[in-house]
């Protein structure tokens, strides 16, 4: 069965530095979308994106986040200046369609800010 | 605003038995569709369950049935004949249909079976 595929699986940064998070969606997916999860919190809603733009995001996502897909395949999320709080497991989604269309999770990106 | 409330933060039960995990949710809106997702340790969120709001049978998927009580706004879920590897993190996510798809998650519930 096709997967939501990120990497790296563990990401160290120092703060203060930029950071891209990698992600291949399942191929014939349209929509795809960021989350993340603070330890010991809940997944929170970061960005969604269609037809190469950002359809909705979160008030999370502010000025220093963006994401891109710089081709047919991956779907980034860059970080810049990154903060202690940033710390996180980062989840990257795709569906086929939307309404109940599922939401297919990758394994994550540990994203730990020293 | 849209919230998902899992007042369950950790729950065990016994290998073979059933459980019941619940979950409540808030919005003004009337289209909508519910899920609930399972994160055992390896990380993955495994879709286990959707339910579209507009239908009133409850979506049943092998040992996976939940109880959606549209006017309640209560979508809990069921496991029957739980097995060891069911051992995980439940979240319970909507999502409003428009543009942007964004799923509101649950805190989560830690689920043990115990064998």
């Amino acid at each position: 069965e096709p997967e939501v595929t990120q990497t790296p699986s563990h990401q160290v940064t120092q703060m203060g530095q930029e950071v891209i998070l990698h992600c291949v969606p399942i191929s014939n997916h349209l929509y795809f979308y960021w989350y993340r999860q603070i330890l010991g919190q809940k997944v929170e809603f970061l960005v969604s994106f269609y037809n190469n733009e950002i359809s909705e995001k979160s008030e999370i996502f502010d000025d220093q986040f963006s994401v891109e897909r710089p081709d047919g395949s991956n779907f980034t999320l860059k970080i810049r200046s990154t903060k202690l709080e940033d710390s996180a497991m980062y989840f990257c989604a795709s569906s086929v369609g939307e309404g109940n269309q599922p939401q297919h999770f990758g394994d994550g990106t540990r994203l730990s800010i020293l | 605003a849209q919230t998902v409330t899992q007042s369950q933060p950790e729950m065990s039960v016994q290998e073979a038995e059933t459980v019941t995990l619940s979950c409540t949710y808030d919005t003004s809106e009337n289209n909508y569709y519910l899920f609930w997702y399972k994160q055992p340790p390896s990380r993955q969120m495994i879709l286990v369950i959707r339910q579209e709001a507009y239908k009133q049978q409850n979506a049943t998927e092998n040992r996976f049935s939940v109880n959606f009580q549209k006017a309640a706004k209560s979508f809990s879920l069921k496991i029957s004949d739980s097995q060891l590897g069911d051992t995980a993190m439940y979240f319970c996510a909507f999502m409003i249909r428009r543009p942007g798809n964004q799923f509101y998650f649950g805190t989560g519930t830690s689920l043990t079976v115990i064998p």
